[in-house]
Order: structure tokens, then sequence, then C-alpha cells
């Protein structure tokens, strides 16, 4: 069975420049989460959907960062605009129910010149 | 305030001998939920083993073992026999489910670094 899939696995850009990271949950999972992991701050959780709703968003960290679910096997991360700060591996994990174990995409790794 | 504590940045084992990396941590919620993941330097996140806080038993998969010590809020990860391919970063995660509530945020630890030498 398919994993969790991400894409792009790598992403170079460009400060300003606005960025889509891509993601498909497992099949039949209805929680889809974003996390951010940097050396500094480790692993973060951005967002998290349940049933193609965003539940929770207090981690998103600022205005430029947006995510959606248009459907139960496709969300976005986007990025706009783009900062050197923003470099870091965008994780995308799913599962069952809340409560369950969440498995994790390959991950984006992002940098931002 | 820091939920899992990995007081090990790094470790060092032998092939085929077994290791303990350690992990506590730090709720109030007598439900809970512990999780330890492996990161190879490939980058992915891969789920190892699960150990609930009402579980009687200490959870096992294969080479993976939970060393679970409710009273000390200990979560230590045993690999038993250990293979090059288990040197990779691994994180400790907790989830509280408060009752009632609706935090059931995965906190993770920053990690310990096993290094297998052959």
């Amino acid at each position: 069975d398919a994993g969790v899939i991400q894409s792009p696995r790598h992403e170079v850009t460009e400060m300003g420049q606005e960025v889509t990271l891509r993601c498909k949950p497992i099949s039949g999972h209805d929680y889809l989460f974003w996390y951010r992991q940097t050396m500094m701050r480790g692993l973060e959780l951005l967002i998290y959907f349940n049933n193609n709703v965003p539940i929770d968003d207090s981690g998103m960290p600022e205005d430029r960062f947006s995510a959606k679910m248009p459907n139960a096997s496709f969300s976005t991360l986007k990025i706009q605009p783009s900062e050197p700060r923003d470099s870091a591996v965008y994780f995308c994990a799913s599962s069952l129910g809340l409560t369950d174990t969440q498995y994790f995409g390959p991950g984006t790794r992002l940098t931002v010149l | 305030a820091q939920k899992i504590t990995q007081t090990q940045p790094g470790m060092f084992v032998q092939e085929k001998e077994a290791v303990t990396l350690d992990c506590t941590y730090d709720t109030s919620d007598p439900s809970y939920g512990l999780f330890w993941y492996k990161q190879p330097s490939s980058g992915e996140m891969i789920f190892l083993i699960y150990q609930g806080s009402y579980d009687q038993q200490n959870a096992t998969e294969g080479r993976y073992s939970l060393n679970f010590q409710k009273a000390r809020k200990s979560a230590n990860l045993v690999i038993s026999a250990s293979q090059l391919g288990d040197s990779a970063m691994y994180f400790c995660a907790m989830r509280e489910l408060y009752s009632g509530g609706s935090n059931y945020k995965l906190t993770f630890g920053k990690g310990t670094l096993l290094t297998v030498n052959p």
C-alpha cells in the first residue's frame, strides 16, 4: 500500500517567490497534518485537517503561510512570499483517527535563497 | 515547559548488540500515548512503536521494544541485535488525550542520533 506521498522532495527558490508543497495522504485516513522541522525548533505542528476541514492552524507561523485540503486525497501548503527563514523540511502526515498513529511522508526539503 | 526529554544527543553501539535510547515525559493527563519514530539520513520519518498509558504490557515490534515505566514517566526504546541500518536519529513523541479537550498535538523530543559501528 502506498504511504503518504509528498512533492516535490526538494525545492530551491529565491526570496519573495511563492512555494507550494503538495501532499497525498494514505487512503482512508481522515486526518492530515503539516509539520515543519528545523535544527533550532525541531518538529512543529503547523496545521491539521479533519475530513478536509482545517481544525487547528495555531502553529502556522505567519499569514504568509496557508494550507488547503480541497478533497480527501490532496492537500497543499503554500508560502507566499517565501523568506530564507522558511528553509526547513516540511512533512505531511496522516492518521485514521485523531488519536491514532500518524504516518509521515518523505518530506520536502525547502531552501529559500 | 518541555514535555518530552531525550537526554542522549548521541549514542554508539556495536553491531549485533542491544541499545537503549532514553525518553522521559511530563504530563498530568492520565490518558496519553507514546511513540517512537526513526529518521535515517535520507530524511523520512518512520513509525516504530506505540505504547498507550493504560497498556498493561510493554509494547514490542520485532527488534524494537519499549521499556515503559509509568511511575517514573519513562518510555525507553530498546533495540536488540543492532544492525548497521539502525543508524539514524530516533525521536520520542507523546500525545495527551485531555478528557473533553481538543488538544491532541503530538509533541516530539529533540532526538537521539544512534550510530551502529561494524
